[in-house]
Protein backbone atom coordinates (compact mmCIF):
# COMPACT_ATOMS: atom_id res chain seq x y z
CA UNK A 1 0.00 0.00 0.00
CA UNK A 2 1.16 3.35 -0.60
CA UNK A 3 2.25 6.20 2.17
CA UNK A 4 3.77 9.42 2.54
CA UNK A 5 5.26 10.64 5.41
CA UNK A 6 5.97 14.47 6.07
CA UNK A 7 9.33 15.05 8.37
CA UNK A 8 8.66 18.26 9.57
CA UNK A 9 5.38 18.64 11.48
CA UNK A 10 6.05 22.57 12.35
CA UNK A 11 7.65 24.73 10.97
CA UNK A 12 8.38 28.48 12.15
CA UNK A 13 9.89 30.86 10.09
CA UNK A 14 10.41 34.57 9.57
CA UNK A 15 9.72 36.43 6.73
CA UNK A 16 11.97 36.25 4.02
CA UNK A 17 13.60 32.83 5.15
CA UNK A 18 13.78 29.91 2.47
CA UNK A 19 11.24 27.03 2.69
CA UNK A 20 12.34 23.43 2.00
CA UNK A 21 9.01 20.46 3.33
CA UNK A 22 10.36 17.76 3.13
CA UNK A 23 7.64 14.54 1.62
CA UNK A 24 8.74 10.59 0.86
CA UNK A 25 6.41 7.97 -0.70
CA UNK A 26 6.19 4.52 -0.49
CA UNK A 27 5.57 3.53 -3.70
CA UNK A 28 7.73 1.30 -6.37
CA UNK A 29 5.77 2.03 -9.57
CA UNK A 30 4.25 5.55 -11.51
CA UNK A 31 2.80 7.76 -9.20
CA UNK A 32 1.41 10.97 -9.09
CA UNK A 33 2.03 13.89 -6.76
CA UNK A 34 0.55 16.84 -5.07
CA UNK A 35 0.78 19.48 -2.62
CA UNK A 36 -2.04 20.99 -0.89
CA UNK A 37 -2.89 24.17 1.52
CA UNK A 38 -4.95 24.93 3.66
CA UNK A 39 -5.03 28.10 5.10
CA UNK A 40 -6.57 29.04 8.89
CA UNK A 41 -10.18 28.23 8.95
CA UNK A 42 -10.23 27.14 4.63
CA UNK A 43 -10.37 24.09 3.26
CA UNK A 44 -7.49 22.40 0.96
CA UNK A 45 -6.54 24.34 -2.39
CA UNK A 46 -4.30 22.33 -4.81
CA UNK A 47 -0.74 23.78 -4.61
CA UNK A 48 0.95 21.91 -7.06
CA UNK A 49 0.93 18.73 -8.87
CA UNK A 50 3.65 16.50 -10.53
CA UNK A 51 1.60 13.93 -13.45
CA UNK A 52 4.96 13.49 -15.57
CA UNK A 53 7.50 15.49 -17.20
CA UNK A 54 9.73 18.23 -16.04
CA UNK A 55 10.51 16.91 -12.57
CA UNK A 56 10.88 20.34 -11.61
CA UNK A 57 7.08 21.97 -10.94
CA UNK A 58 5.89 25.23 -10.10
CA UNK A 59 2.79 25.96 -8.12
CA UNK A 60 0.72 28.65 -7.72
CA UNK A 61 2.22 31.68 -4.81
CA UNK A 62 5.82 31.38 -5.97
CA UNK A 63 6.31 27.49 -4.75
CA UNK A 64 7.80 24.30 -6.31
CA UNK A 65 8.36 21.37 -5.85
CA UNK A 66 11.03 18.55 -7.71
CA UNK A 67 10.31 15.15 -7.93
CA UNK A 68 13.32 13.04 -7.35
CA UNK A 69 12.19 9.31 -8.59
CA UNK A 70 15.53 7.79 -7.28
CA UNK A 71 14.72 9.10 -3.41
CA UNK A 72 10.96 8.81 -3.71
CA UNK A 73 10.65 12.22 -2.69
CA UNK A 74 9.09 15.52 -3.56
CA UNK A 75 9.81 18.38 -1.25
CA UNK A 76 8.33 21.59 -1.56
CA UNK A 77 9.91 24.92 -1.74
CA UNK A 78 9.81 28.77 -1.77
CA UNK A 79 13.04 30.81 -1.97
CA UNK A 80 11.10 33.60 0.07
CA UNK A 81 8.51 33.04 2.71
CA UNK A 82 5.39 35.59 3.35
CA UNK A 83 3.60 36.15 6.63
CA UNK A 84 0.30 34.72 4.51
CA UNK A 85 2.00 31.64 3.43
CA UNK A 86 1.04 30.67 7.40
CA UNK A 87 -1.02 27.77 6.62
CA UNK A 88 -0.45 23.56 6.79
CA UNK A 89 0.59 21.80 4.05
CA UNK A 90 0.00 18.11 3.21
CA UNK A 91 1.56 16.17 0.69
CA UNK A 92 -0.26 13.71 -1.06
CA UNK A 93 0.74 10.81 -3.57
CA UNK A 94 -2.11 8.91 -5.85
CA UNK A 95 -0.34 5.36 -7.31
CA UNK A 96 -2.30 2.01 -8.69
CA UNK A 97 -4.86 3.97 -10.42
CA UNK A 98 -8.52 4.42 -9.51
CA UNK A 99 -7.87 7.64 -7.87
CA UNK A 100 -7.41 6.36 -4.38
CA UNK A 101 -4.87 9.80 -2.86
CA UNK A 102 -2.96 9.27 0.14
CA UNK A 103 -2.15 12.10 2.16
CA UNK A 104 0.62 13.30 4.69
CA UNK A 105 -0.18 14.00 8.47
CA UNK A 106 0.77 17.63 7.06
CA UNK A 107 3.00 20.36 8.46
CA UNK A 108 2.00 23.90 10.13
CA UNK A 109 4.18 26.60 8.63
CA UNK A 110 3.98 29.72 10.65
CA UNK A 111 5.18 32.78 9.19
CA UNK A 112 6.51 35.33 11.81
CA UNK A 113 6.54 38.81 10.47
CA UNK B 1 -18.91 28.99 -11.04
CA UNK B 2 -19.18 25.08 -10.43
CA UNK B 3 -18.51 24.14 -6.77
CA UNK B 4 -18.65 21.85 -3.92
CA UNK B 5 -20.55 22.27 -1.16
CA UNK B 6 -20.64 21.03 2.56
CA UNK B 7 -23.69 21.10 4.88
CA UNK B 8 -23.99 21.63 7.78
CA UNK B 9 -20.48 23.55 8.57
CA UNK B 10 -20.96 22.64 11.90
CA UNK B 11 -22.70 20.18 13.85
CA UNK B 12 -23.26 19.06 17.61
CA UNK B 13 -24.72 15.36 18.21
CA UNK B 14 -25.03 13.12 21.20
CA UNK B 15 -23.16 9.70 21.15
CA UNK B 16 -25.77 7.11 19.43
CA UNK B 17 -27.69 9.67 17.06
CA UNK B 18 -27.60 9.12 13.32
CA UNK B 19 -26.19 12.05 11.38
CA UNK B 20 -25.76 13.12 7.70
CA UNK B 21 -23.68 15.22 6.39
CA UNK B 22 -23.98 15.94 2.40
CA UNK B 23 -21.91 16.98 0.32
CA UNK B 24 -22.90 18.75 -3.44
CA UNK B 25 -20.76 19.02 -6.52
CA UNK B 26 -21.72 21.15 -9.46
CA UNK B 27 -18.78 20.01 -11.69
CA UNK B 28 -20.34 16.31 -12.78
CA UNK B 29 -17.57 14.96 -11.14
CA UNK B 30 -17.91 11.50 -11.84
CA UNK B 31 -15.44 10.96 -8.56
CA UNK B 32 -16.64 11.99 -4.98
CA UNK B 33 -14.54 11.46 -1.87
CA UNK B 34 -15.17 11.53 2.02
CA UNK B 35 -12.23 12.50 4.46
CA UNK B 36 -11.80 12.97 8.13
CA UNK B 37 -9.10 15.48 9.41
CA UNK B 38 -7.78 14.91 12.23
CA UNK B 39 -4.38 16.76 14.42
CA UNK B 40 -1.61 14.30 14.14
CA UNK B 41 -3.81 12.04 11.22
CA UNK B 42 -3.70 14.47 8.28
CA UNK B 43 -6.48 13.02 6.13
CA UNK B 44 -7.70 9.81 6.24
CA UNK B 45 -10.15 8.51 3.49
CA UNK B 46 -13.37 7.45 4.49
CA UNK B 47 -15.46 6.48 1.42
CA UNK B 48 -15.32 7.05 -2.15
CA UNK B 49 -17.55 6.56 -5.04
CA UNK B 50 -16.56 6.33 -8.43
CA UNK B 51 -20.02 6.92 -9.73
CA UNK B 52 -23.68 6.74 -9.49
CA UNK B 53 -24.04 3.25 -7.69
CA UNK B 54 -20.69 2.89 -6.65
CA UNK B 55 -18.89 3.08 -3.03
CA UNK B 56 -16.02 1.84 -1.85
CA UNK B 57 -14.81 1.72 1.27
CA UNK B 58 -11.20 4.03 2.67
CA UNK B 59 -9.00 3.28 5.12
CA UNK B 60 -11.18 4.19 8.37
CA UNK B 61 -14.85 3.10 6.69
CA UNK B 62 -16.54 1.28 10.06
CA UNK B 63 -19.42 3.18 11.95
CA UNK B 64 -20.00 5.55 8.37
CA UNK B 65 -22.22 4.66 5.28
CA UNK B 66 -21.90 6.42 2.10
CA UNK B 67 -24.87 6.33 -1.11
CA UNK B 68 -24.51 7.55 -4.70
CA UNK B 69 -27.85 8.07 -6.15
CA UNK B 70 -26.86 10.48 -8.88
CA UNK B 71 -23.65 12.49 -9.40
CA UNK B 72 -24.19 15.52 -7.72
CA UNK B 73 -24.52 14.09 -4.19
CA UNK B 74 -22.92 12.23 -1.79
CA UNK B 75 -24.04 11.93 1.89
CA UNK B 76 -22.13 10.49 4.11
CA UNK B 77 -23.69 8.64 7.24
CA UNK B 78 -22.80 8.16 10.64
CA UNK B 79 -25.38 4.85 11.91
CA UNK B 80 -24.32 6.19 15.64
CA UNK B 81 -22.31 8.38 16.42
CA UNK B 82 -19.55 8.22 18.90
CA UNK B 83 -16.94 10.33 20.53
CA UNK B 84 -14.36 8.76 18.39
CA UNK B 85 -15.74 10.52 15.31
CA UNK B 86 -15.55 14.26 16.55
CA UNK B 87 -13.53 15.84 13.50
CA UNK B 88 -13.78 17.47 10.69
CA UNK B 89 -15.39 16.35 7.43
CA UNK B 90 -14.42 17.47 3.87
CA UNK B 91 -15.85 16.25 0.87
CA UNK B 92 -13.65 16.23 -2.22
CA UNK B 93 -14.48 15.37 -5.86
CA UNK B 94 -12.74 14.46 -9.27
CA UNK B 95 -13.00 14.58 -12.81
CA UNK B 96 -11.83 10.91 -14.26
CA UNK B 97 -13.28 7.26 -14.95
CA UNK B 98 -11.00 5.29 -13.76
CA UNK B 99 -8.27 7.47 -14.68
CA UNK B 100 -5.55 8.47 -11.55
CA UNK B 101 -4.27 11.64 -13.11
CA UNK B 102 -7.12 14.16 -11.87
CA UNK B 103 -6.59 16.62 -9.53
CA UNK B 104 -9.29 16.78 -6.00
CA UNK B 105 -11.47 19.67 -5.40
CA UNK B 106 -12.17 19.90 -1.93
CA UNK B 107 -15.38 21.34 0.07
CA UNK B 108 -15.05 24.04 3.02
CA UNK B 109 -15.32 21.35 5.97
CA UNK B 110 -18.13 19.89 8.00
CA UNK B 111 -16.76 20.57 11.93
CA UNK B 112 -19.04 17.71 13.66
CA UNK B 113 -18.54 17.20 17.64
CA UNK B 114 -19.95 14.05 19.41
CA UNK B 115 -20.71 14.72 23.19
Amino acid sequence: AQSVSQHNHHVILSEAASLELGCNYSYGGTVNLFWYVQYPGQHLQLLLKYFSGDPLVKGIKGFEAEFIKSKFSFNLRKPSVQWSDTAEYFCAVNAGGYQKVTFGIGTKLQVIP
Amino acid sequence: DAEITQSPRHKITETGRQVTLACHQTWNHNNMFWYRQDLGHGLRLIHYSYGVQDTNKGEVSDGYSVSRSNTEDLPLTLESAASSQTSVYFCASSRGSGAFQETQYFGPGTRLLVL
